[in-house]
């Protein structure tokens, strides 16, 4: 068990709100990811963070964006939702090399 | 660009028989290559690590391959069990980027 926690674990939204998924972790590991997962896509990074204060954009980044102000705590934000990002979202932690995965996060936008 | 392709897309097989998945990737310059299992609505567990200097990794039942120069991996899932149903991963990781992932094979195993 990494201790990863995501939340909420479902959401249902309209288009055009704003939306943030939090990612909280217990072991101090320094990088973090978010990715969705689609039918048809597999896994896609979003945006991952190498520590406080420091991200980097993934493949598919737009219309998302992350913090990171505290070590235990990936945010990532969708600032105006919309159908094609209903999604599941994964946070994932990396610790030697080896990715470790929450149980994700399933985002529904009407 | 690299990519990740795994062969088949689905797989059914009878309890007791042993079987092989495969994953290949188009740019061999990995750093390590990362098979992970998926149960439906569940997030990703992983399996085995293979470090880029490495050949293979076993845990359990469970025995992973990695060719590099060939751009090939394998899991063998010995004496397959209904328990081994899910849908299983395979993930690349190059220089400065994040783990980039198959699609999966998702296999069904009848008791």
């Amino acid at each position: 068990d990494a201790g990863i926690t995501q939340s909420p674990r479902h959401k249902v939204t309209e288009t055009g709100t704003p939306v943030t998924l939090r990612c909280h972790q217990t072991e101090n590991h320094r990088y973090m990811y978010w990715y969705r997962q689609d039918p048809g896509h597999g896994l896609r990074l979003i945006h991952y963070s190498y520590g406080v204060k420091d991200t980097d954009k993934g493949e598919v980044s737009d219309g998302y964006s992350v913090s990171r102000s505290k070590t235990e705590d990936f945010l990532l934000t969708l600032e105006s939702a919309t159908s094609s990002q209903t999604s599941v979202y994964f946070c994932a932690i990396s610790e030697a090399g080896e990715l470790f995965f929450g149980e994700g996060s399933r985002l529904t936008v009407l | 660009k690299q990519e990740v392709t795994q062969i088949p897309a689905a797989l059914s097989v009878p309890e007791g028989e042993n079987l092989v998945l495969n994953c290949s990737f188009t740019d061999s310059a990995i750093y390590n290559l990362q098979w992970f299992r998926q149960d439906p609505g569940k997030g990703l567990t992983s399996l085995l690590l293979i470090q880029s200097s490495q050949r293979e990794q076993t845990s359990g039942r469970l025995n992973a391959s990695l060719d590099k120069s060939s751009g090939r991996s394998t899991l063998y899932i010995a004496a397959s069990q209904p328990g081994d149903s899910a849908t299983y991963l395979c993930a690349v990781e190059e220089a400065g980027t994040a783990l980039i992932f198959g699609k999966g094979t998702t296999l069904s195993v009848s008791s």
